[in-house]
């Protein structure tokens, strides 16, 4: 959507290798989730973060509210790790609404 | 772990038909959410709710209706599908607080 920009758009990683992905937010936002959609369509949770980081084996995240962002590293990137990333924001209202970026397609070659 | 399941899988329905996707989770969550996901769109909140008996509209509410009638249970009606609303629809649930959203598998609904 148009609050939360993700970037890139998609991205191909040889295995071993890593990289970021980015989630920037046009509006101060309390928190962000990122998610991973497989190839079966199903979405998993990676993270939530209300500030700060958070890692989980290959993966760490980041969530600057102050400035507005937030990064998903990936290292050692393995063929599973394919799929869509999306990163959710919560309304500022505190509603309880998630704000969808578009996603970034990711695509690990052997 | 947390539990999502949306039925049916997959549906065709004709139009003017309705159809009604079921969710049910397990967690105890109080907030629920119907979101449905098209290329070029990401996914956009239909409806929402926050414990039984309670229904908002999201950004997309036009043409579906929501019903929470436990914590449990909180299912998505098309009273009269139109094939504009071929999509995947996912159902979630989330605890206050930490709303941390556990998804359900999917429902790939054609309207013919």
């Amino acid at each position: 959507g148009d609050q939360v920009e993700q970037s890139p758009s998609a991205l191909s990683l040889h295995e071993g290798t890593g990289s970021a992905l980015r989630c920037n937010f046009t509006t101060t936002m309390r928190a962000v989730q990122w998610f991973q959609q497989n190839s079966r369509g199903s979405l998993i949770n990676l993270f939530y973060l209300a500030s700060g980081t958070k890692e989980n084996g290959r993966l760490k995240s980041t969530f600057n509210s102050k400035e507005s962002y937030s990064t998903l590293h990936i290292r050692d990137a393995q063929l599973e790790d394919s799929g869509t990333y999306f990163c959710a924001a919560e309304d500022p209202g505190n509603t309880g609404k998630l704000i969808f970026g578009l996603g970034t397609t990711l695509q690990v070659q052997p | 772990e947390a539990a999502v399941t949306q039925s049916p899988r997959n549906k065709v329905a004709v139009t003017g038909g309705k159809v009604t996707l079921s969710c049910n989770q397990t967690n105890n969550h109080n907030n629920m959410y119907w979101y449905r996901q098209d290329t070029g769109h990401g996914l956009r909140l239909i409806h929402y709710s926050y414990g039984a008996g309670s229904t908002e509209k999201g950004d997309i509410p036009d043409g579906y209706k929501a019903s929470r009638p436990s914590q449990e249970n909180f299912s998505l009606i098309l009273e009269l599908a139109t094939p504009s609303q071929t999509s995947v629809y996912f159902c979630a649930s989330g605890g206050t607080g930490q709303n941390t959203l556990y998804f359900g598998a999917g429902t790939r609904l054609s309207v013919l």
